[in-house]
């Protein structure tokens, strides 16, 4: 199995910061990984579809990078209803998996 | 907007079933696969079982293999999960969620999602 490993788990930033969530695969998958927010009590959205594509009615504050084993979602203009969880997730190959989430908390 | 609406959900003693079902709105639902993915309690995502839009093709998490059926019905646009010997692990919300294509998994992602269904296994 494909594992993802999103390290920190948490980070702690500030209205207008931009910010940096990483996440890596246990192998090479590629430009293979999407982006998901999820908000307390909701499922969760696509923000990032293939590594760096923006989903349609995503704010272009979010975008994407990395290919291989390493990944990046970058929030370049923080705002206050950006602040929760964020997974990564592998679709090379099954079992799909997620990362465990990154929580992004106010400073 | 593609829409997903879960239903099924419960508590349930260890041991027995429950089927949960989702249906589909706003878009040609046999244009896509299909997935379940669960979440339990101040947990991460899991995913659970995809079916691709014919329903030729299936696949499980080693987690509920041979306990969970996924399965489809196109003339009604609605997608099930059959759970059996559910433990208590099993507890999660469990969101339908539609692929973004229709015969193949590799590469495609997730969206939308519904909006879940609580699944209990306790005594």
């Amino acid at each position: 199995d494909i594992q993802m490993t999103q390290s920190p788990s948490s980070l702690s930033a500030s209205v207008g910061d931009r910010v940096t969530i990483p996440c890596r695969a246990s192998q090479s998958i590629s430009t293979y990984v999407n982006w998901y927010q999820q908000k307390p009590g909701k499922a969760p959205k696509l923000l990032i579809y293939a590594a760096s594509n923006l989903q349609s009615g995503v704010p272009s504050r979010f975008s994407g990078s990395g290919s291989g084993t390493d990944f990046t979602l970058t929030i370049s203009s923080l705002q206050p209803e950006d602040f929760t969880t964020y997974y990564c997730q592998q679709s090379y190959s099954t079992p799909l998996t997620f990362g465990g989430g990154t929580k992004l908390e106010i400073k | 907007q593609a829409q997903l609406v879960e239903s099924g959900g419960g508590v349930v003693q260890p041991g027995r079933s429950l089927r949960l079902s989702c249906a589909a709105s706003r878009f040609i639902f046999s244009n896509y696969g299909m997935h379940w993915v669960r979440q339990a309690p101040g947990k991460g995502l899991e995913w659970v079982a995809l079916i691709l839009n014919d329903g030729s093709n299936k696949d499980y998490a080693d987690s509920v293999k041979d306990r969970f059926t996924i399965s489809r019905d196109n003339s009604k646009n609605t997608l099930f999960l059959q759970m059996n010997s559910l433990r208590a692990e099993d507890t999660a919300v469990y969101y339908c969620v539609r692929d973004s294509h229709a015969s193949n998994w590799r590469g495609n992602w997730f969206d939308p999602w519904g909006q879940g269904t609580l699944v209990t296994v306790s005594s």
